[in-house]
């Protein structure tokens, strides 16, 4: 099947500082991927629509300016979480929509990202 | 609106026993997609099933069942003869276009040996 990896797979840092994860699809194009978070023993919600070339859509009380998200090329999304507080620890998960071929408009998770703000 | 319900938190069973995870979902959509997901400690999500609106069959797949009823908007998930591997926690999705997923609050499954 189609895979989908991130980068880093947990990451630990200082408060205040900014925090780059990517989001890749290796196999397949991705005009659409999706950013989640997912708090301790809660579920996955959905932080924003991440498009190809254009801006993001950010669901409500997404603040977008904290969290800055860039899809450059149909492989590629990237979340950089600024000035990281530690609320803002947390699981991040993309995945990424398949825009032709056999598994045309399904969609992919990636494995995750653990962040950790001390 | 879209939601889906996951009213059991966590469950406990012995390994071999059967156990059915709940879901029901509400949308307003005659087209939607149903998924269950299971997330293990690592945390990836692992794809199990999906299923949409018109295809109303139950679906097999080794140990594991699911019955899609739309009558009770309900698709539920059974684990014939679980196993300690099966611990995880289970996620039910909803998506009305395909692409924007609700997922339900999970249930933990703890398989005891």
């Amino acid at each position: 099947g189609a895979v989908v990896s991130q980068h880093p797979s947990r990451v630990i840092c200082k408060s205040g500082t900014s925090v780059k994860i990517e989001c890749r699809s290796l196999d397949f194009q991705a005009t659409t991927m999706f950013w989640y978070r997912q708090f301790p023993k809660q579920s996955l919600m959905l932080m924003a629509t991440s498009n190809e070339g254009s801006k993001a859509t950010y669901e409500q009380g997404v603040e977008k300016d904290k969290f800055l998200i860039n899809h450059a090329s149909l492989t590629l999304s990237t979340l950089t979480v600024t000035s990281a507080h530690p609320e803002d620890s947390s699981f991040y998960i993309c995945s990424a929509r398949a825009a032709a071929g056999r598994a045309y408009n399904e969609q992919f998770f990636g494995p995750g990202t653990r962040l950790t703000v001390l | 609106a879209q939601k889906v319900t996951q009213a059991q938190t966590e469950i406990s069973v012995v390994e071999k026993e059967d156990v059915t995870l709940d879901c029901v979902y509400e949308t307003r959509d005659t087209t939607y997609y149903l998924f269950w997901y299971k997330q293990p400690p690592s945390g990836e999500l692992v794809f199990l099933i999906r299923r949409n609106s018109f295809d109303e069959q139950n679906e097999i797949s080794g140990r594991y069942s699911w019955n899609f009823q739309k009558s009770t908007s309900s698709f539920n998930f059974t684990i014939t003869a679980s196993q300690v591997v099966d611990s995880a926690v289970y996620f039910c999705a909803l998506s009305e276009d395909g692409q924007n997923f609700v997922f339900g609050p999970g249930t933990r499954l703890s398989v005891l040996p």
